[in-house]
């Protein structure tokens, strides 16, 4: 059974980091494109980042683009998120999603979600 | 940047209406669009991909269609496990991935 587990939120002063991690199991994690997609709270879904089988390519949103660094550790089984200089509009749930295989395209499985807050 | 554009952002329907969303792309994406289903506090659910494929264990009165810049997903009977916001996202390139708004639909 495919299962993305986020950890790593939690309540951040603005301008502090975060980093939110993702455990994957019950697929063969170092075969696919992973993604991170976040949603405001009462808001709609937004398409955060993503990362190659390998790590060697990453895309972000260009309103994320230098504050966020997305990386994996496929002898880990792991996706992560670091988050620097934190606005209170990053305040949403952060979903860690695998991206289908063929195309690397849309999400078919996705975690839980963690929560993360930014507030003085 | 591809912009996604989703109508109604509101529905409202009797259990057994047949009910339609539509998403509409700012430039052609082909067939590149997915459509999820999401409930209050869980996470969104594929249900159909490339337009108009069927998600495995997704009920058949989900469909798709469309291609280019429209595109629509189709419940042809609703039922009460369906009551929930409904996103289209496009999948065009790899460098860029975008949601539609979102459609809640309601219980009439």
């Amino acid at each position: 059974e495919v299962q993305l587990m986020e950890s790593g939120g939690g309540l951040v002063q603005p301008g502090g980091s975060l980093r939110l991690s993702c455990a994957a199991s019950g697929f063969t994690f170092s075969s696919y494109w992973m993604s991170w997609v976040r949603q405001a709270p009462g808001k709609g879904l937004e398409w955060v980042a993503n990362i190659k089988q390998d790590g060697s390519d990453k895309y972000y949103v260009d309103s994320m683009k230098g504050r966020f660094t997305i990386s994996r550790d496929n002898a880990k089984n792991s996706l992560y998120l670091q988050m620097n200089s934190l606005r209170a509009e990053d305040t949403a749930v952060y979903y860690c999603a695998r991206t289908e295989r063929v195309r690397a395209g849309y999400f078919d499985y996705w975690g839980q979600g963690t929560l993360v807050t930014v507030s003085s | 940047d591809i912009q996604m554009t989703q109508s109604p952002s509101t529905l409202s329907a009797f259990v057994g209406d047949r009910v339609t969303i539509t998403c509409r792309a700012s430039q052609s994406i082909s067939s590149w669009l997915a459509w999820y289903q999401q409930k209050p506090g869980k996470a969104p659910k594929l249900l159909i991909y490339k337009a108009s494929s069927l998600e495995s264990g997704v009920p058949s009165r989900f469909s798709g269609s469309g291609s280019g810049t429209e595109f629509t997903l189709t419940i042809s009977s609703l039922q009460p496990d369906d009551f929930a916001t409904y996103y289209c996202q496009q999948y065009n390139s790899i460098r860029e991935y975008t949601f539609g708004q979102g459609t809640k639909l309601e219980i009439k």
